[in-house]
């Protein structure tokens, strides 16, 4: 089956900096690749997603790439704001989905 | 919110006693899943459903059934519950639910349990 694996686990920046968290996968049937965040308390709410025809996919200040050769795929958060606090997830699959393990962000003042 | 809403939305039992969470949602979507949250392991899930009585496992299912007797809601059985599965449970909804592909999740508000 599936395995996603995430890394950093956790990641501080500074506010105005760029954050970039990183996952892989191993199972080549997947052909989507959502992202998550999730603050303390709340259910995860999606943020931006890709599918496997795409290689790049941008949203304001989150972007999300995928290189689907190497099997990896990363989220980009650009100039970071203090609501941008949260612990983030990545996932891929098709009809189901794994998740990895979660990256806790803290954008420092 | 995608109209989910999952019911208790705490609960705290005691080991060895049944326990059923129910899931929500008004808007006919085909698809739904439970998951359950730990510390260090992100989202697993334990169940999902593609239809009303079509129902399929997930990467941690020992221990849990699930039932869908009707499209609006998602039930999950504990029959016997155990500390190991004191956790915060959360079902979620994918629309549109074409058969080939993946998509979008929304999650509902959580159920955490307790099992003392």
């Amino acid at each position: 089956g599936e395995n996603v694996e995430q890394h950093p686990s956790t990641l501080s920046v500074q506010e105005g900096d760029s954050a970039v968290i990183k996952c892989t996968y191993s199972d080549s049937a997947s052909n989507y690749f959502p992202w998550y965040k999730q603050e303390l308390g709340k259910r995860p709410q999606l943020i931006i997603d890709i599918r496997s025809n795409v290689g790049e996919k941008k949203d304001q200040r989150i972007a999300v790439t995928l290189n689907k050769t190497a099997k990896h795929f990363s989220l980009h958060i650009t100039e970071t704001q203090p609501e941008d606090s949260a612990v983030y997830f990545c996932a891929g699959g098709a009809q189901k989905l794994v998740f990895g393990q979660g990256t806790r962000l803290t954008i420092n003042p | 919110d995608a109209g989910i809403t999952q019911s208790p939305r705490h609960k705290v039992t005691e080991t060895g006693t049944p326990v059923t969470l129910r899931c929500h949602q008004t808007e006919n979507h085909r698809y739904m899943y439970w998951y359950r949250q730990d510390p260090g392991h992100g989202l697993r899930l334990i169940h999902y459903s593609y239809g009303v009585k079509d129902t399929d496992k997930g990467e941690v299912s020992d221990g849990y059934s699930v039932s869908r007797s009707k499209t609006e809601d998602f039930l999950l059985t504990l029959e016997s519950a155990t500390s190991s599965q004191t956790s915060v449970y959360f079902c979620a909804i994918r629309p549109g639910g074409r058969v080939a592909g993946g998509g979008e999740q929304y999650f509902g508000p959580g159920t955490r349990l307790t099992v003392t």
